[in-house]
């Protein structure tokens, strides 16, 4: 079972910041926290993971909060394209398995 | 583009046909999985191999028989299928098991009829 509580849709408008909200509440002290999304008709893409620090890359940021059972994705500016599904998941960083719950959809409107 | 290419795109197959769904990575990575996504539930992980071992079978029933003959090949082969099985089947790979980041392919939308 997925350990994350997320969402179940979002509306954000174009050229705003968007920010998902994920709970991880039972999240222990070596798992990670990743984040992928899934645009309509295509397999997930990879956007950002982390365990205590704050994280950025040229896709968004990700905000985990000091006692680790929650944290926050950021796109800075969201576009239209960024219209997904995005998934939160805890998982440790040497095993094999992502396990996907049922994500927050993101609607970007103009 | 990810690099992991799945064939075909969509397909439409009767329950007493066999099949197969291709997945082909050009990044070099020794691990790949097949996951499965129904309509309106989560995705879920079906088979894990790592160096063309299979390391996972999450309880997968056996008209579903993965092969890897390679690290950048994966098949699903499909036969005796149950209509409840029609889903958008997925391929990813990794750089290793432990790696963080895995790359999907576009993944077969499959019709059982």
């Amino acid at each position: 079972d997925a350990k994350t509580t997320q969402p179940t849709s979002m509306d954000c408008a174009e050229g705003r910041a968007a920010n998902l909200p994920c709970n991880h509440s039972t999240i222990s002290g070596n798992e990670y926290v990743y984040w992928y999304r899934q645009i309509h008709s295509q397999g997930p893409q990879y956007i950002i993971h982390g365990l205590k620090n704050n994280e950025t890359n040229e896709m968004a940021s990700l905000i985990i909060t000091e006692d680790r059972k929650s944290s926050t994705l950021i796109l800075p500016h969201a576009t239209l394209r960024d219209t997904a599904v995005y998934y939160c998941i805890v998982r440790l960083h040497n095993t094999d398995k992502l396990i996907f719950g049922t994500g927050t959809r993101l609607q970007v409107f103009p | 583009e990810t690099g992991v290419t799945q064939t075909p795109r969509h397909l439409v197959m009767g329950m007493t046909n066999k099949k197969s769904l291709k997945c082909e990575q050009h990044l070099g990575h020794n691990a790949m999985y097949w996951y499965k996504q129904s309509a309106k539930k989560p995705l879920e992980l079906m088979f894990v191999y790592s160096l063309e071992e299979r390391v996972e079978n999450n309880s997968v029933p056996s008209r579903f028989s993965p092969e890897c003959p390679n690290s950048s090949h994966l098949f699903l082969h499909l036969h005796t299928l149950q209509p409840e099985d029609s889903a958008l089947y997925l391929c990813a790979s990794s750089q290793d098991p432990a790696n963080t980041e895995a790359f999907f392919g576009q993944g077969t939308r499959l019709t059982v009829v």
